[in-house]
């Protein structure tokens, strides 16, 4: 099993510039969650899909972010325009179901960099 | 409002020398509760969970949590501690009925040979 897929795996782009970041899922899995990691604020949900549908996306930012699921093995976070505070490192999750007491299987992560 | 607190910033301890994490929550429900590490440059790996039964979880790599309801606490332990171990360690709870991971703000182990 190859795991959750992130690419890339790291990105620098200048403020103002489009980033789109990208997940695999595990295959199977019906559940993907969007989280970013900074030292200030920690681990934070953005956004948390099920089945393909968006459940809760109380935790994006603004609307410069934006996320879809086409498809159960593909989803895509974009930031446009993207702005020096959105420097961060950007995981992709995939859990089997909704329920909650399963796990979360993390990707290795997308780490941006906005000059 | 449900929350997870993980009261060190860091640990400190010797190869060999039993290890605890401490972590501790506030939810309404039944609660489900998770360990996951963060080696550096890499994602969050789950280590072990708490859904009902034995109030004591064996995980990987050696590790255990004890859950203690009285105490709405769920710390980690190793009976002996490796250099390997140095890592980000973060305390994670669900509860029923909600969808969402609520998770600490991370304990960094570190081992000292």
């Amino acid at each position: 099993d190859a795991g959750v897929i992130q690419s890339p795996r790291h990105e620098v782009t200048e403020m103002g510039q489009e980033v789109t970041l990208r997940c695999k899922p595990i295959s199977g899995h019906n559940s993907l969650f969007w989280y970013r990691q900074t030292m200030m604020r920690g681990l934070e949900l953005l956004i948390y899909f099920n089945n393909n549908v968006p459940i809760d996306d109380s935790g994006m930012p603004e609307d410069r972010f934006s996320a879809k699921m086409p498809n159960a093995s593909f989803s895509t976070l974009k930031i446009q325009p993207s702005e020096p505070r959105d420097s961060a490192v950007y995981f992709c999750a995939s859990s089997p179901d909704s329920r909650e007491f399963n796990e979360q299987f993390f990707g290795p992560g997308t780490r941006l960099t906005v000059l | 409002a449900q929350s997870v607190a993980q009261p060190e910033d860091q640990v400190n301890v010797a190869e060999g020398n039993p290890l605890t994490v401490k972590c501790t929550y506030s939810v309404s429900g039944n609660p489900y509760l998770f360990w996951y590490v963060q080696y550096p440059n890499r994602g969050l790996q789950f280590l072990l969970k708490y859904i009902t039964g034995d109030n004591l979880v064996k995980g990987s790599y050696g590790f255990e949590a004890e859950f203690n309801k009285s105490q709405t606490s769920f710390h980690l332990k190793k009976p002996s501690a490796l250099v390997s171990d140095s890592a980000l360690y973060f305390c994670a709870v669900t509860y029923t009925g909600g969808f969402k991971t609520i998770f600490g703000a991370g304990t960094r182990l570190f081992v000292k040979a």
